[in-house]
């Protein structure tokens, strides 16, 4: 199946400083990716549609100025936490939807903010 | 939102099949059914999708009803390493239609 590479797989970070995290599709050209969010023993929730080339739409209840998405080429989308706090500590996962309107995960990150 | 209902938790012996029900009473019909998994603390995985016919990979199988309000995911034989979140998911089949995770069923493969 296809490949989507995120980067990095686990980050510690400062309150208050910001962290970037990347999607990539390694074999594919994605016009559209995902980004979801996972607390433990919980769902996938997701965040925000990731268009190419166009602003993100973000879900109902989610932070377009803290969580801000770029998905400035069609195999690259990035997900960057604004002054985060400890209460942003997650399991990010991305996913970037394929030829058949399959879509595939990357290995999600897991963000601890101290 | 998810559309769709699993029972939260089920045991299947090893070797032995599992079969995963999923209702989606209300699913449209230009709607898929996408089957997904998430092992511990790794992304999810693409198992399988179908419209209204069954569909069968190297994976799984997936038996869609006549009145699609419902599907099973069948897994022919269960391995430990089939001990995952599995996730019935409905959507539609254009590319920008958000994929919405439910509850899922927690599928344990006991020795």
């Amino acid at each position: 199946g296809a490949v989507v590479s995120q980067h990095p797989s686990r980050v510690i970070c400062k309150s208050g400083t910001s962290v970037k995290i990347e999607c990539r599709s390694l074999d594919f050209q994605a016009t559209t990716m995902f980004w979801y969010r996972q607390f433990p023993k919980q769902s996938l929730m997701l965040m925000a549609t990731s268009n190419e080339g166009s602003k993100a739409t973000y879900e109902q209840g989610v932070e377009k100025d803290k969580f801000l998405i770029n998905h400035a080429s069609l195999t690259l989308s990035t997900l960057t936490v604004t002054s985060a706090h400890p209460e942003d500590s997650s399991f990010y996962i991305c996913s970037a939807v394929g030829q058949l309107n399959e879509a595939f995960f990357g290995q999600g990150t897991r963000l601890t903010v101290v | 939102d998810a559309k769709t209902t699993q029972p939260p938790s089920m045991d299947c012996a090893e070797g032995r099949a599992a079969n995963l029900p999923c209702n989606h009473s209300t699913i449209s019909g230009n709607e898929y059914v996408y089957w997904y998994r998430q092992i511990h603390s790794q992304g999810p995985q693409y198992i399988i999708h179908g419209l209204k016919n069954n569909e069968t990979n190297e994976m799984a199988s997936l038996i869609i009803t006549e009145d699609r309000k419902s599907s099973t995911l069948i897994l022919p034989h269960a391995t430990l390493r089939d001990t995952a979140v599995y996730y019935c998911i409905v959507r539609a089949g254009n590319t920008g239609n958000q994929f919405y995770f439910g509850t899922g069923t927690s599928l344990t493969v006991i020795p």
